[in-house]
């Protein structure tokens, strides 16, 4: 099976900083990279699909990015309402394994 | 509008088994492949089984792999999750979520999720 491995585990960062979240693939998956976002209470929403297309309705201070296995969300400027958990997720293979998630706490 | 709407989550014992359901519109439920996804208490995400549109494809998380079941009713517009032998540990959040069909495999919408809770 594919593992992601995902840094850190949690972060806080102030309103305006760039935040960096990576997640590393154990073996190739290609771009079959997806970034989701929680809420508390709230089920998950898909942010970014295949590394780096943004969906329909996230800000544009949102990206993704890959070098090799490792795969990075990038928040260019961190707003109070992107609190939240952030995780990565291969679609390359089943199982469709998710990394452990990001706690973004704002401070 | 997309919605799915997951139901039949509960309270019940280690050994029991329960049948989840998600019911989709506003979409044309039959040209979409689906998956569950679960979160424990507190917990990340775990995919737990998807199945294709025709139902000619199945997978499974070997953590559910001859205890959890999964199917589709095209003409009802519902995909289900079978549970057997339920542990405690398969106490969770079940999501279904719908898999996107730009050729990514990202699941691009959600249910609010149904309760399972397994204890004696």
């Amino acid at each position: 099976d594919i593992q992601m491995t995902q840094s850190p585990s949690s972060l806080s960062a102030s309103v305006g900083d760039r935040v960096t979240i990576t997640c590393r693939a154990s073996q190739t998956i290609s771009s079959y990279l997806n970034w989701y976002q929680q809420k508390p209470g709230k089920a998950p929403n898909l942010l970014i699909s295949a590394v780096s297309t943004l969906q329909s309705g996230v800000p544009s201070r949102f990206s993704g990015s890959e070098s090799g296995t490792d795969f990075s969300l990038t928040i260019s400027s961190l707003q109070p309402e992107d609190s939240a958990t952030y995780y990565c997720q291969q679609s390359y293979d089943p199982p469709r394994t998710f990394g452990q998630g990001t706690k973004v706490e704002i401070k | 509008e997309v919605q799915l709407v997951e139901s039949g989550g509960g309270f019940l014992q280690p050994g029991g088994s329960l049948r989840l359901s998600c019911t989709a519109s506003g979409f044309s439920f039959s040209s979409y492949s689906m998956n569950w996804v679960r979160q424990a208490p507190g917990k990340g995400l775990e995919w737990l089984s998807y199945i294709c549109s025709l139902s000619r494809t199945i997978y499974y998380a070997d953590s559910v792999k001859g205890r959890f079941t999964i199917s589709r009713d095209n003409a009802k517009n519902s995909v289900f999750l079978q549970m057997n032998s339920l542990r405690a540990e398969d106490t969770a959040m079940y999501y279904c979520a719908r898999e996107g069909i730009g050729g990514h495999r990202d699941f691009d919408y959600w249910g609010q999720g149904t309760l399972v809770t397994v204890s004696s």
